[in-house]
């Protein structure tokens, strides 16, 4: 069965503390992976898309890595207004795109 | 360029009312995805359209439907409204590629009372 499972579910760090997010995954055909950031009360806002394994991506404090059986958004130096849930998602075959149940962190000044 | 429109954005109504929720996607995107978010079950897809056609399906019941229109504009649809329906309702849009990131709307925040 298809599955997306993020750790942990909660994250609190202190301003500056870097520290990662895991997205582990089973699906058949792998289409993409992708990350988002949802603020409370508003719909996800697009991250980053991976492919194959051995991909990265870098966007200012936050940077996503894919493996065959995982991905991390790392975050470094990260500031209060880098506190969201952080949701990963997967395209599998068949049209169908599976997310995980987030992980919510929290950035303390 | 205009983002994901969704309208509206509040909506209250009773049980056993049906709902029509609309999306906009971004200009020139096809495909149209529909989510329901709830605090236990975080974000479960509905269902997806391309070209007005509706490419897959999640584990919901018929109460749920929808259609998508020849300008990619999409409609969900809620009949015999009940109390765990009460939840935010997202809409996405992508290019036609099956592997390209879909963009959200702010989504409508739907009560059942």
């Amino acid at each position: 069965e298809d599955q997306v499972t993020q750790s942990p579910e909660a994250l609190r760090l202190q301003e500056g503390e870097s520290s990662s997010l895991n997205c582990s995954y089973t699906v058949s055909g792998l289409r993409g992976l992708f990350w988002y950031r949802q603020d409370p009360g508003k719909g996800p806002e697009f991250l980053f898309t991976l492919y194959s394994a051995g991909e990265e991506k870098e966007k200012e404090r936050l940077k996503a890595t894919l493996t065959k059986k995982e991905s991390f958004l790392h975050i470094t130096a990260p500031k209060p207004e880098d506190s969201a849930t952080y949701l990963c998602a997967v395209r599998a075959g068949g049209f169908k795109t599976i997310f995980g149940a987030g992980t919510r962190l929290f950035v303390k000044a | 360029k205009a983002g994901v429109t969704q309208t509206p954005r509040y909506l209250i109504k009773t049980r056993g009312q049906q709902v029509t929720l609309s999306c906009s996607p971004i200009s020139g995107h096809r495909s149209v995805s529909w989510y329901q978010q709830t605090p236990g079950q975080g974000l479960q897809f509905l269902f997806e359209y391309f070209s007005e056609t509706q490419r897959n399906k999640g584990n919901f019941p018929g109460r749920f439907s929808g259609r998508q229109f020849s300008n990619s504009r999409s409609e969900m649809n809620v009949s015999t409204l009940e109390l765990g329906d009460s939840a935010l309702y997202l809409c996405a849009s992508s290019s036609a590629g099956e592997g390209t990131e879909a963009f959200f709307g702010q989504g409508t925040r739907l009560t059942v009372v």
